[in-house]
């Protein structure tokens, strides 16, 4: 089955500069990407996500690559503001099997003023 | 409803009794989730439903754990005789079926076992 792992677990960066967050995942099959912010007490909701087609997207100040010979993704975050600070949860998943999704352990963003 | 709604919010049971925690999907979506986040942690697979049937079970941790889905809409997730360890999170999410996509999480049921 698939192992998601993700890093840094924490990340604290000033205001204004990026951010970038990092998952690998081990299910060579494995087509889909989606990454999730969770706010303190909150539910997931999901920011932005890719499939194998594709190696970069892009949606204001979010953007995801994809590598798929190394097996691995990443959540890159420009011009960081407050509203930020979350926690981003990536996950990779087959597209013959859209059951056991598997979340990586998170990483908790705060964002310095 | 326009979202995944959970109840209860939240639960505070004694060690060893029953709960039942209920989840109802966004109307039309054929698949339903349920994980269990601790605090720290990313959310844990228990269990998936596409229609009424469990698609995957292999998350329960134990035979403490039961879901089930009779109609293909609403889900109640089971936990008998329960422990301190079970005190987490639980979420509940949907989707279309059709295909990996976005994953509509309910805001969660907070379950605390003294």
């Amino acid at each position: 089955g698939e192992n998601v792992e993700q890093h840094p677990s924490t990340l604290s960066v000033q205001e204004g500069d990026s951010a970038v967050i990092k998952c690998t995942y081990s299910d060579s099959a494995s087509n889909y990407f989606p990454w999730y912010k969770q706010e303190l007490g909150k539910r997931p909701q999901l920011i932005i996500d890719i499939r194998s087609n594709v190696g970069e997207k892009k949606d204001q100040r979010i953007a995801v690559t994809l590598n798929k010979t190394a097996k691995h993704f990443s959540l890159h975050i420009t011009e960081t503001q407050p509203e930020d600070s979350a926690v981003y949860f990536c996950a990779a998943i087959p597209y013959s099997s859209a059951s056991k999704i598997i979340f990586g352990s998170g990483t908790r963003l705060s964002i310095r003023p | 409803g326009a979202g995944v709604s959970q109840t209860p919010s939240n639960k505070v049971t004694e060690k060893g009794k029953y709960v039942e925690l209920r989840c109802d999907p966004i109307s039309g979506h054929t698949a339903l989730y349920w994980y269990r986040q601790s605090l720290g942690q990313g959310p844990e697979f228990l269990i998936y439903f596409q229609g009424t049937g469990a698609a995957d079970d292999s998350g329960l941790p134990n035979d403490r754990f039961f879901a089930v889905r009779p109609e293909g809409s609403v889900s109640t997730l089971k936990i008998q005789r329960t422990e301190r360890g079970d005190s987490a999170v639980y979420l509940c999410a949907s989707s279309p079926g059709l295909g990996p996509g976005e994953l509509f999480f309910g805001e969660g049921s907070r379950l605390t076992v003294l």
